[in-house]
């Protein structure tokens, strides 16, 4: 079946500029996590979604990172007035969900977002 | 807060040749335990995971056990492969209060095999 999938794969914009970067998860899957890898950081969590809500927002890095999720479905992380420290590499996985049970994250080949 | 210390890379060896990555971690409960690998121009894939002490998670050759007592998963195949060439993430899950289970990365390791 088709796994994650994000887009666009690659984007480059001019620092000030206001980005939209998308997540497409896996059919059923009601956990969205986003990460950010970067050269200096590493991998790093963002933001968790289970359903539409997001209970846990606690590695958005500034109040220029949201992130949204609708239908339960896709999810949207917008990043305002775009830094050059944000350059990095930016990954979506989505995961089963189930109180006490431990379920498999599943990536997206990322969007690697290049601010000049 | 949690954490994780994983080798330094780069690494080279030659093809068949003994793997052995490090990996210790900190973390104030319970965690699960992972090893993920992110072939070139790939996502990251789980590679193999033990979610308590002593557990030994393993696939495709690769194996780690769980050490509580040394806090250490470290990844180990015994003849590597230049397929295997890729970067290697270590990593730990713990279930936060909001009920996810968020993973804390180390810094990744960077295998080349050479033929």
């Amino acid at each position: 079946g088709a796994g994650v999938s994000q887009s666009p794969s690659n984007k480059v914009t001019e620092k000030g500029k206001d980005v939209e970067l998308r997540c497409d998860p896996i059919s059923g899957h009601t956990a969205l996590y986003w990460y950010r890898q970067s050269l200096g950081q590493g991998l790093e969590f963002l933001i968790y979604f289970q359903g539409n809500s997001a209970p846990d927002k606690s590695g958005l890095p500034s109040d220029r990172f949201s992130a949204e999720r609708t239908g339960g479905s896709v999810s949207t992380l917008t990043i305002q007035r775009t830094q050059q420290e944000d350059s990095a590499v930016y990954l979506c996985a989505s995961s089963l969900f189930g109180t006490g049970a431990s379920y498999e994250q599943y990536f997206g080949p990322g969007t690697r977002l290049t601010v000049t | 807060g949690n954490s994780v210390t994983q080798m330094e890379g780069p690494v080279t060896l030659s093809e068949e040749a003994f793997l052995t990555i490090n990996c210790t971690y900190t973390a104030t409960g319970y965690p699960s335990l992972f090893w993920y690998v992110q072939y070139p121009g790939e996502g990251l894939q789980l590679l193999l995971k033990a979610t308590k002490a002593d557990d030994k998670g393993s696939n495709k050759g690769f194996e780690a056990t769980y050490r509580k007592e040394t806090t250490s998963f470290h990844l180990e195949k015994g003849s590597v492969q230049v397929s295997d060439s890729a970067v290697y993430f270590c990593a730990l899950s713990d279930r936060t209060n909001f009920g996810n289970e968020k993973l804390t990365f180390g810094t990744g390791t960077r295998l080349t095999i050479i033929p």
